[in-house]
């Protein structure tokens, strides 16, 4: 099956360090990945998206890189603040490209 | 500009019961798709709506329905309600439901979502 995943254990980061989430995926070549941020209780929100011809994206201290040889998209985070606590999501297009297909997501805590 | 809006924030039914879920997307869209949250998980598609009518429909049983207005405006509607519903349920619309994204991708927009509760 066309699986993506994230590590779904909790990560914890000391506040200034960088955070760096992975998100896998098998037996698909998918054209984009996004990532969205979601607050408890809260809808998630678009972040970032990156193509598979696209090696790196940043937005102000986002990065995120999109290996199509490890199937692996890494989501970065750098000077983590507390704000930055959250849960993120990983998604790649399905269906008809679109509906998007979510990983079960990686929960950071940034320690202050 | 107003976001994705749902209604109710939360919700408390007993199993056997059905509920109505709804949902108005974000001006300018024209695209509503519905998506179920247990916790711990990510999203899951249930289906999205464009035109009126169902596009595109997730590995979800037929208890579990919706419907767009002219107004883009959407419903879900879950019958015969099981513990395994409980969930959040949430709402996302997109604005390019007649042609492909200029991007290529189809970015949602969500809402805050609707938590069920089926005692």
């Amino acid at each position: 099956s066309q699986k993506i995943e994230q590590n779904s254990e909790a990560l914890n980061i000391q506040e200034g360090k960088t955070a760096t989430l992975t998100c896998n995926y098998t037996n698909y070549s998918p054209a984009y990945l996004q990532w969205y941020r979601q607050d408890p209780g809260r809808g998630p929100v678009f972040l970032l998206l990156i193509r598979e011809n696209e090696k790196e994206k940043r937005k102000e201290r986002l990065k995120v890189t999109f290996d199509t040889t490890l199937k692996q998209s890494l989501f970065h985070i750098t000077a983590s603040q507390p704000a930055d606590s959250a849960t993120y999501l990983c998604a790649r297009p399905s269906g008809s490209a679109r509906q998007l297909t979510f990983g079960s997501g990686t929960q950071l805590t940034v320690l202050p | 500009d107003a976001g994705v809006t749902q209604s109710p924030t939360h919700l408390i039914k007993t199993r056997g019961q059905q509920v109505t879920l709804r949902c108005s997307p974000k001006s300018g869209h024209d695209t509503v798709s519905w998506y179920q949250q247990a916790l711990g998980q990510g999203p899951q598609f249930i289906f999205q709506y464009y035109e009126e009518e169902e596009r595109q429909r997730g590995n979800f049983p037929d208890r579990f329905s919706g419907h767009q207005f002219p107004n883009y405006s959407s419903e879900l509607n879950v019958n015969a309600l099981l513990l395994g519903d409980s969930a959040l349920y949430l709402c996302a619309s997109s604005p390019f439901g007649g042609a492909a994204p200029p991007s290529g991708a189809d970015t949602q927009y969500f809402g805050p979502g609707t938590r069920l509760t089926v005692l």
